[in-house]
């Protein structure tokens, strides 16, 4: 099955610095990669995802990049603010499957003001 | 929408009591999916179901029953709790579109057994 890893565990940034979180994955026929925002106490929200046919994706502050052949990809945070501090988690699934996302281990990011 | 509601939202068990936790999903969704979620091991699958009347295990099924009799409503049992599922658990629901299989959370339900 698919396996996820995730790193860094913990992540503390200056306040307007960038963050990097980075995953890789086993499956090669791994074809979705979506990021989850988990703020304490609350459910795991969906901030962006990519498909294995675009190499890069941007929303305002953040951006993924995909590398299929390394089977690695990045969370790209830019500009960061305190309330992006949270828990994030990256997921691979794999296509034409009926199973399930397989997720990272999680990163702790903390924007310190 | 309600989207994906779970109850309760906290429990305390017994070793050995049983339980189901409920959940339940409004937006038509074929995929539903169980996860527990452990401090520094991220979410981990429990089981999942694809459709009514058809369920499957996940990375950690021992311990917890389900079953899919609607496409709304997909329970969790714990058969006999033991404090190594002491967890925050959570509900998903996901169906194949444009965005692929996004999975949507319930609200969680943190139990603890003692």
């Amino acid at each position: 099955g698919e396996n996820v890893e995730q790193h860094p565990s913990t992540l503390s940034v200056q306040e307007g610095d960038s963050a990097v979180i980075k995953c890789t994955y086993s499956d090669s026929a791994s074809n979705y990669f979506p990021w989850y925002k988990q703020e304490l106490g609350k459910r795991p929200q969906l901030i962006i995802d990519i498909r294995s046919n675009v190499g890069e994706k941007k929303d305002q502050r953040i951006a993924v990049t995909l590398n299929k052949t390394a089977k690695h990809f990045s969370l790209h945070i830019t500009e960061t603010q305190p309330e992006d501090s949270a828990v994030y988690f990256c997921a691979a699934h794999p296509s034409g499957s009926a199973r399930q996302l397989t997720f990272g281990s999680g990163t702790q990011l903390t924007v310190l003001p | 929408n309600a989207g994906v509601t779970q109850t309760p939202k906290f429990q305390v068990l017994k070793t050995g009591q049983s339980m189901t936790l409920q959940c339940a999903q409004d937006m038509n969704h074929e995929y539903m999916s169980w996860y527990r979620q452990d401090p520094g091991m991220g979410l981990r699958l429990i089981h999942y179901s694809v459709g009514a009347g058809i369920t499957d295990q996940g990375e950690v099924p021992n311990g917890y029953n389900v079953s899919r009799s609607t496409t709304e409503d997909f329970p969790l049992r714990l058969l006999s709790a033991a404090p190594s599922q002491t967890s925050v658990y959570f509900c998903a629901s996901s169906a194949y579109s444009g965005r692929a299989y996004e999975q949507y959370f319930g609200p969680g339900t943190r139990l603890t057994v003692t």
